[in-house]
C-alpha cells in the first residue's frame, strides 16, 4: 500500500518569511513523489515533483522540497512566502513497483495562509 | 489553462436524478482518471481508464458509472444519489508512457445532492 500523510490542516506564515509544508510517505519500495496546488474553485495544479537523483527539487513559483529517505518525508518550502501562496497544498506518492496504474495517492491537504 | 475541461461547473441535483459530468482531455493522453474530492479528506482515487479500458475501481458504489468511449473522453454517470455524495469531482489525465508523469487536472465539477 501506498500513502502520504501531512499532519497539518493549516499552517499560517507571514508574508516575506519562510514556509514548510510537511508531509511523510509510506510505500513498499521507492517513491515517486509530487506536489500540487490548489487555489479557490479550481482544480489542482502540478508544482513539482521527485523521480530520482538530487535530493532538493525546485519547481513552480519558487517552491522547492527536499526529499528525505531516511525519515520518508517530503516537505514543501519556500524562502520567502507571498500572499498570493495561500492556497491548498497537497502531497502525493506513487509507488515506482505499484502494479496499481499511474494513479497518485494523495494527502487530505494542508491549507496555507500567508498574511500581510 | 490545464488542457483538461470539465462540464457543468456545478450541478445540483435530487436523489431520483439521473445526471452526467462530462471531461474532455486536450493533451494527447491516454490515461484518464476520476478523484473525489471531500472537505478535510484525501482525494480519493474512484476509476481509472487506460486506453480506454477500465482498469482501477475503488470499490465505488453502483450508483457513480463511469464510461469513457475514446481517449479523450470521460464521463460519470450519476444516479440515486445521496447527500453524502455531495463534493468535488475532479478529472484528470496523463500520459501512461511516462510512468513518473504528473497528473493534470480539470477544474472540477461541484456537485450537490439535496
Amino acid at each position: 500500500a501506498q500513502s502520504v500523510a501531512q499532519p497539518e490542516d493549516q499552517v499560517n506564515v507571514a508574508e516575506g518569511n519562510p514556509l514548510t509544508v510537511k508531509c511523510t510517505y509510506s510505500v513498499s519500495g521507492n517513491p515517486y513523489l509530487f506536489w500540487y496546488v490548489q487555489y479557490p474553485n479550481r482544480g489542482l495544479q502540478f508544482l513539482l515533483k521527485y523521480i530520482t537523483g538530487d535530493n532538493l527539487v525546485k519547481g513552480s513559483y519558487g517552491f522547492e522540497a527536499e526529499f528525505n529517505k531516511s525519515q520518508t518525508s517530503f516537505h514543501l518550502k519556500k524562502p520567502s512566502a507571498l500572499v498570493s501562496d495561500s492556497a491548498l497544498y497537497f502531497c502525493a506518492v506513487r509507488d515506482r513497483g505499484s502494479n496499481s496504474g499511474y494513479a497518485l495517492n494523495f494527502g487530505k491537504g494542508t491549507s496555507l495562509l500567508v498574511t500581510p | 489553462e490545464t488542457g483538461v475541461t470539465q462540464t457543468p461547473r456545478h450541478l445540483v441535483m435530487g436523489m431520483t436524478n439521473k445526471k452526467s459530468l462530462k471531461c474532455e482531455q486536450h493533451l494527447g493522453h491516454n490515461a484518464m482518471y476520476w478523484y473525489k474530492q471531500s472537505a478535510k479528506k484525501p482525494l480519493e482515487l474512484m476509476f481509472v481508464y487506460s486506453l480506454e479500458e477500465r482498469v482501477e475501481n475503488n470499490s465505488v458504489p453502483s450508483r457513480f458509472s463511469p464510461e469513457c468511449p475514446n481517449s479523450s473522453h470521460l464521463f460519470l454517470h450519476l444516479h440515486t444519489l445521496q447527500p453524502e455524495d455531495s463534493a468535488l469531482y475532479l478529472c484528470a489525465s496523463s500520459q501512461l508512457e511516462t510512468s513518473t508523469g504528473e497528473l493534470f487536472f480539470g477544474e472540477g465539477s461541484r456537485l450537490t445532492v439535496l
